[in-house]
Formats: C-alpha cells, structure tokens, sequence
C-alpha cells in the first residue's frame, strides 16, 4: 500500500545533541513537508519541498535542516541549536496541484531528556 | 495571503448529539478546503475536501461540510455523533502554492 512512513515514532535526545527523523514516501509525490504540533498551536510549517535538490524555509526553520536528494525521502534534522525541540513531528507529502490533499506519516514524538 | 480560524478550541457533545465544528477562512484567491481528523499519536487524515462544484461536501464517517463564499465558512457538521467521533479536527486551506494553511485545530470530546 502507498504512504509515508516516519521512523523512530518516539524519539528521545539529550541536551547539544542532533538528531534526524526519518520520512519516507512511495506515493510518487513531488512535494513534501514537515510540521510541528504543540498542543494548541496547531501544524506549524517547518520546511517544505517542490521537488528534487531544492527546499524552501516554513514559518519555524530556525534550529531544523532538511535534504532531499531523492523523490521518496525527505530527512529532518534536529540540531542543537533549536532551543525548544520536544514535540510531536508530522511529515505529509502532496501531488503538485492546489485542490489534492496532503497525506500524512504517523508522527514521531521527540522528547529532550 | 490565506489564514484558517477554527473557533473553539474544546467542543464537547453528547452521543447522538449534532456536531458543529466551526471554521472560517481568508483567501485572496478561490480556495480549496479541507478537513482532516487526527486521533491521539496519529498522523492526520482526511475528512473531505472542497475543490469546486458542489458546495455541499459528503466526507467519511458521515461528516459533511458546506462552503460558503458569502460568509468565508467551511463548517464541519454530522447529525448525530458517535463515541468513536472523539478526536482533533483541522481545518485547512491551500490557495496561491503548494502550502497548505491549518487551523489550530479543534478537540471533539463526546460524553456517553
């Protein structure tokens, strides 16, 4: 079955650590994304992907990087520089066009320890 | 620019109970309209969508939602709600990009 698939779902680092979430789709999507969830804020655009060897900053980049190198994959770095990093990471991935949806991993939670 | 207000952020009903989870949008350009469910530690998925045509939107689990241009409003409605209705709800709009717009989202509680 297509989708996306996010890995580790729970994810735990420590202080000054980097660490980088997984996303994976075999939708043949051109464009990919990834949010963040606090609780009450909604989905919170961190980066985003139109296609191959190019991405674009969101509204909250500060402190994440991202790569794409290949269509299906879509890797989020966490780097020590982000000062509030526990949260709850969403990726989604869309066709080019304006009026399909966006589909969704499960989440990966990470927590600082 | 596009912005999506969900008004309130908590909505308890009771079991058989209508649903009415409100949601108004801003676009400087014809929308295209979402809804998407997300239960707890889940990825979020679609409820419905409204691209053009029909105003009136049938989704999963018998939701609906109607556009409205006139009022800017995408409620999301269902007749008579279910235990397992429990969950968040995200309106969302994509308009002028590849970005889609969410709500802040709003959590369905459903008392027995």
């Amino acid at each position: 079955d297509g989708g996306i698939t996010q890995s580790p779902k729970y994810l735990f680092r420590k202080e000054g650590q980097n660490v980088t979430l997984s996303c994976e789709q075999n939708l043949n999507h051109d464009a990919m994304y990834w949010y963040r969830q606090d609780p009450g804020q909604g989905l919170r655009l961190i980066y985003y992907s139109q296609i191959v060897n190019d991405f674009q900053k969101g509204d909250i980049a500060e402190g994440y990087s991202v790569s794409r190198e290949k269509k299906e994959s879509f890797p989020l770095t966490v780097t020590s520089a982000q000062k509030n990093p526990t949260a709850f990471y969403l990726c989604a991935s869309t066709q080019g066009q304006e009026n399909t949806e966006a589909f969704f991993g499960q989440g990966t939670r990470l927590t600082v320890v | 620019a596009q912005s999506v207000t969900q008004l309130g952020s908590h909505v308890s009903v009771s079991e058989g109970a209508l649903v009415l989870l409100r949601c108004n949008y801003s676009s400087s350009v014809p929308p295209y309209l979402f809804w998407y469910v997300q239960y707890p530690n889940q990825g979020l998925q679609l409820l419905l969508k409204y691209t053009t045509g029909a105003t009136l939107v049938k989704g999963i689990n018998g939701f609906e939602a109607e556009f409205k241009k006139s009022e800017t409003s995408f409620h999301l409605t269902k007749p008579s709600a279910h235990m397992s209705d429990a969950a968040e709800y995200f309106c969302a709009v994509r308009a002028g990009g590849f970005k889609t717009i969410f709500g802040a989202g709003t959590r369905l509680f459903v008392k027995a």
